[in-house]
C-alpha cells in the first residue's frame, strides 16, 4: 500500500514568520512531487510541484525534495494571515497514480 | 477557459438511489482524475482517465461505482446503490499529458453527495 504521511496538525505559526510543512512517502519509485493548498470548503489549489532534489522558490514558497530520505516539504516565508488553509501532498507513483496525503493544517496567528 | 467544471455542485439522495455526476475539464487536458474527500481527510483516488481510455480503478471501489469519458472531453461518474457511507465530496481534475514532468492537476469546485 503506497501512502504519503503528513502531520495532521493544526500549525500554529505567527504572522510573518516561516511555516514549515512536512511530508514524507513510500514509493521510493515515485518522480513527481506536489503541494496543493485547500481552504476550509473548496476545493484544492496547485501552489508548487518539484521534480528533482534540491529546493524551488516561486515567491514566498520553496518546495525541497530529497529522495533519498523520501522527503518533501514546503516552507512558506513571511506568512500571512491567508496562508491559513490545510496543505496536501501528493505524490506521482510509478503507474501515474496521484496519492494525496491527509493534509496539514496550518494557522497563521495574527 | 474558465476551468474546471463540475454538475451539480450538491446532491441529497435517498439510500438505494442511482446518482451520476458530471465533470468537464480544462479544454485540450488529456487527463482526467476522479477524487472522493471526506472531513478532514485528502482526496482519495477512485479512477482516472487519458482521453478516452481509463487507465486506473482504485482496488477501494465497489462494482457501484462506473466512470466513463466517451469522447475523451467530458466525463461522468454513476454510483448505483448509493449507501450512506457514500457520502462526501466527489472532486474532478484535469491535466495535460506532459506539464514539465509531472502531471499538475487542476480541481474543479466538486459534487457534495449527501445520501440520507
Amino acid at each position: 500500500q503506497k501512502e504519503v504521511e503528513q502531520n495532521s496538525g493544526p500549525l500554529s505559526v505567527p504572522e510573518g514568520a516561516i511555516a514549515s510543512l512536512n511530508c514524507t512517502y513510500s514509493d521510493r519509485g515515485s518522480q513527481s512531487f506536489f503541494w496543493y493548498r485547500q481552504y476550509s470548503g473548496k476545493s484544492p489549489e496547485l501552489i508548487m510541484s518539484i521534480y528533482s532534489n534540491g529546493d524551488k522558490e516561486d515567491g514566498r514558497f520553496t518546495a525541497q525534495l530529497n529522495k533519498a530520505s523520501q522527503y518533501v516539504s514546503l516552507l512558506i516565508r513571511d506568512s500571512q494571515p491567508s496562508d491559513s488553509a490545510t496543505y496536501l501532498c501528493a505524490v506521482e507513483d510509478r503507474d501515474d497514480k496521484i496519492i494525496f496525503g491527509k493534509g496539514t493544517r496550518l494557522h497563521i496567528l495574527p | 477557459d474558465t476551468g474546471v467544471s463540475q454538475d451539480p455542485r450538491h446532491k441529497i439522495t435517498k439510500r438505494g438511489q442511482n446518482v451520476t455526476f458530471r465533470c468537464d475539464p480544462i479544454s485540450e487536458h488529456n487527463r482526467l482524475y476522479w477524487y472522493r474527500q471526506t472531513l478532514g481527510q485528502g482526496p482519495e483516488f477512485l479512477t482516472y482517465f487519458q482521453n478516452e481510455a481509463q487507465l486506473e480503478k482504485s482496488r477501494l471501489l465497489s462494482d457501484r461505482f462506473s466512470a466513463e469519458r466517451p469522447k475523451g472531453s467530458f466525463s461522468t461518474l454513476e454510483i448505483q446503490r448509493t449507501e450512506q457511507g457514500d457520502s462526501a465530496m466527489y472532486l474532478c481534475a484535469s491535466s495535460p499529458t506532459h506539464s514539465g514532468g509531472g502531471h499538475e492537476q487542476f480541481f474543479g469546485p466538486g459534487t457534495r453527495l449527501t445520501v440520507l
